[in-house]
């Protein structure tokens, strides 16, 4: 099995409101990734969590807030967004440390702020 | 820094037609290089990858790719394409064996077939 879902696939929200995407993967990978995907451009890297401890922020604002409470689940929990945080967002998965070869991504939430 | 450029944005393609889709990489260290394709409307799929030994890469879907170190390229190329290769393509490098995380992406190449 080499898939990662992610949930929901469309979401649409408010600045004011509080809500959470869901990342998960069942290939023993120890490793987990949320990217952040605008139209016609490459994946950016917000997080990366290793053996899951947070081992990348890159410099992603307060306003998003990962969580990975076991091996195969990540989170990332959004409140008080702005409408340029509308984007895809990606979950990827791949093993960790000296394996970290090719990541499997997921299909992505489509994320609209209003 | 690693950095990966491809070098066209757009190709247009009969369909039939074979295509090579380009990419450059700079790095300074050894490297290791990957080709994911995204169809629109979906994440992104693994299409090949290089990470040591033959130069030339098989993957799917008849895709395959050459890694060139003397001149940092790793050129995608398929003989014969169909309509349904129609997406975005992402040619990207992770540089230290252990180091989780960095994949550097290049801008994509936007694959467009016609009939």
């Amino acid at each position: 099995d080499t898939e990662v879902t992610q949930t929901p696939k469309h979401l649409v929200m408010g600045m004011t409101n509080k809500k959470s995407l869901k990342c998960e993967q069942h290939m023993g990978h120890r490793a987990m990734y949320w990217y952040k995907q605008k139209a016609k451009k490459p994946p950016e890297l917000m997080f990366v969590y290793s053996y899951e401890k947070l081992s990348i922020n890159e410099s992603v604002p307060s306003r998003f807030s990962p969580e990975c409470p076991n091996s195969s689940l990540l989170n990332l929990h959004l409140h008080a967004l702005q409408p340029e945080d509308s984007a895809l967002y990606l979950c990827a998965s791949s093993q960790a440390g000296p394996l970290s070869y090719e990541q499997y991504f997921g299909p992505g939430t489509r994320l609209t702020v209003t | 820094a690693q950095s990966v450029t491809q070098l066209d944005s757009q190709v247009p393609v009969f369909e039939e037609a074979p295509v090579e889709l380009r990419c450059n990489y700079s790095s300074s260290v050894s490297v290791y290089l990957f080709w994911y394709v995204q169809y629109p409307n979906q994440g992104l799929q693994l299409l090949l990858k290089y990470l040591s030994g033959s130069t030339l890469v098989k993957g799917i879907n008849g895709f395959e790719a050459e890694f060139n170190k003397s001149q940092t390229s790793f050129h995608l190329r398929k003989p014969s394409v169909h309509i349904s290769d129609t997406a975005e393509y992402f040619c990207a490098v992770s540089d230290t064996p252990g180091n989780t995380g960095k994949l550097i992406f290049g801008q994509g190449t936007t694959l467009q077939v016609k009939p």
